[in-house]
């Protein structure tokens, strides 16, 4: 199937610990995302990749570093998680849109939800 | 100021009544412009985008975009249970690798 998948897709863990969340797409996408999305749904964007190139990095406390061993993967690593970082991640792709000029918009994976104890 | 704004709602519909989605952004600039439909647990999911301004049908779906009020809108014709789920907009500005998204209304379509 094609699609954008997420592991794992739930993720219960003490505060403090480190933890990874990882993404594949097999969608020939070039350009890849995290969103994190709070409990009022509000989706907000944290990193882009382009070809393995970090493109977007909004403000995120360094604690998160996002990794693209390659064009189809992005990978996110959390160190020392705090209560706050509970949220639903998700990766998404697309298309560059600078290059394509088609905007086609984001296909996303299942969601990653994290819970910090 | 949110790049993006929506009602939170919920906005309740009878079924087979048309439901109607609005969402409003900032940035002139704004290229491209996205409604997402996102059921409870699950991820959001494309349901349709317009670039111009005007209409743009698909199936029981209306985009409507008014650049110059900086509004978008999404009809929902025949409006079904299964409609029911948080209809999240989202603008592309500059033509970048960046999307914005407002915090989504939610949709109750009564049997």
């Amino acid at each position: 199937d094609t699609a954008v998948s997420q592991t794992p897709k739930y993720l219960v863990t003490q505060m403090g610990n480190d933890k990874s969340i990882k993404c594949e797409q097999n969608l020939g996408h070039d350009t890849m995302y995290w969103y994190k999305q709070d409990s009022k749904k509000f989706l907000k964007i944290m990193f882009s990749y382009n070809n393995k190139e970090l493109i977007i990095n909004e403000t995120v406390p360094n604690r998160f570093s996002p990794k693209s061993p390659d064009k189809a993967h992005l990978n996110l690593h959390i160190n020392s998680l705090e209560l706050g970082d509970s949220a639903v991640y998700f990766c998404a792709s697309s298309q560059d849109v600078r290059l394509s000029g088609d905007n086609y918009g984001y296909t996303f994976g299942s969601g990653t939800r994290l819970t910090v104890v | 100021q949110k790049e993006v704004e929506q009602n939170s709602g919920p906005l309740s519909v009878p079924e087979g009544a048309i439901a109607s989605l609005n969402c409003t952004y900032s940035d002139r600039g704004s290229q491209s412009f996205f409604w997402y439909r996102q059921y409870s647990g699950k991820s959001p999911e494309l349901i349709m985008f317009i670039y111009s301004n005007g209409d743009k049908e698909d199936g029981r779906f209306t985009a409507q975009l008014n650049k110059a009020s900086q509004y978008v809108s999404l009809l929902i014709r025949d409006s079904q249970p299964s409609d029911s789920a948080t209809y999240l907009c989202a603008v592309n500005r500059d033509n970048f690798n960046k999307f914005y998204f407002g915090s989504g209304t939610k949709l109750n379509v009564k049997p």
